[in-house]
């Protein structure tokens, strides 16, 4: 296993367009979680997942925002009517119930709405 | 709103100095995990400190969660230029599903 794997590396989007990210986390792992960061922040809680149940969404997923993760295996994350402020790099993590301190993040996905 | 106030935001020392990042928070935390992040990657876990009072090293680094279990340390010895980065700081609360709250993040820079 290689790790966490997030598609694409970049994305540039016009406004207003709708995007999809994909998360393909280490295999045995059961959590999965969704960050956003922007320039010279930390990242930011999204949504998490505990096998293919989404347990918890932060305020900061407005409604434009929806995550899956179908089989308990790769998630996606799709964003509608993109807006400029959307820009930022999303970041997925993966991780075992029970261990909280084996997280392991992907690269992320840059997203640049123009 | 559980905040973790992460400081100095900005450093830039010279090879060979010591530094020290601070990690507050008014929240207890179940662990306490640092991060290290290049530009366009994310972030690579460090350590995570799981008792109050807890140090570990970690070749010139060295990390302490407080007593309290709110606040947490990193400190660099003979910093070189290799140790340039974001440095996050995280935290994990009970009963929280494992999520991470991250601190804003200090962006280190060590020049030759």
């Amino acid at each position: 296993d290689t790790g966490v794997s997030q598609n694409p590396r970049h994305k540039i989007t016009k406004r207003g367009q709708n995007v999809t990210f994909r998360c393909d986390p280490i295999s045995e792992h059961n959590r999965l979680y969704w960050y956003r960061q922007t320039l010279g922040q930390g990242p930011e809680f999204l949504t998490y997942f505990q096998n293919e149940a989404q347990l918890e969404k932060s305020r900061l997923l407005s409604d434009r925002f929806s995550a899956e993760r179908p089989k308990g295996s790769f998630s996606t994350l799709e964003i509608q009517r993109t807006e400029q402020g959307d820009s930022a790099m999303y970041l997925c993590a993966s991780s075992l119930i029970g261990q909280n301190y084996g997280y392991t993040f992907g690269s992320g996905t840059r997203l640049t709405v123009v | 709103t559980q905040l973790l106030e992460q400081s100095p935001q900005f450093l830039s020392i010279q090879e060979g100095e010591n530094l020290t990042v601070y990690c507050n928070s008014s929240s207890v935390f179940s662990s306490l995990q640092w991060y290290r992040q290049e530009p366009g990657e994310g972030p690579v876990l460090l350590v995570t400190v799981v008792t109050g009072g807890e140090v570990k090293k970690l070749k010139r680094l060295t990390f302490q969660f407080g007593d309290a279990r709110k606040d947490s340390s990193l400190h660099i010895t003979a910093a070189q230029p290799g140790d340039t980065g974001l440095y996050l700081c995280a935290g994990v609360t009970y009963n929280q599903g494992g999520k991470l709250i991250f601190g804003q993040g200090t962006e280190l820079s060590v020049k030759p």
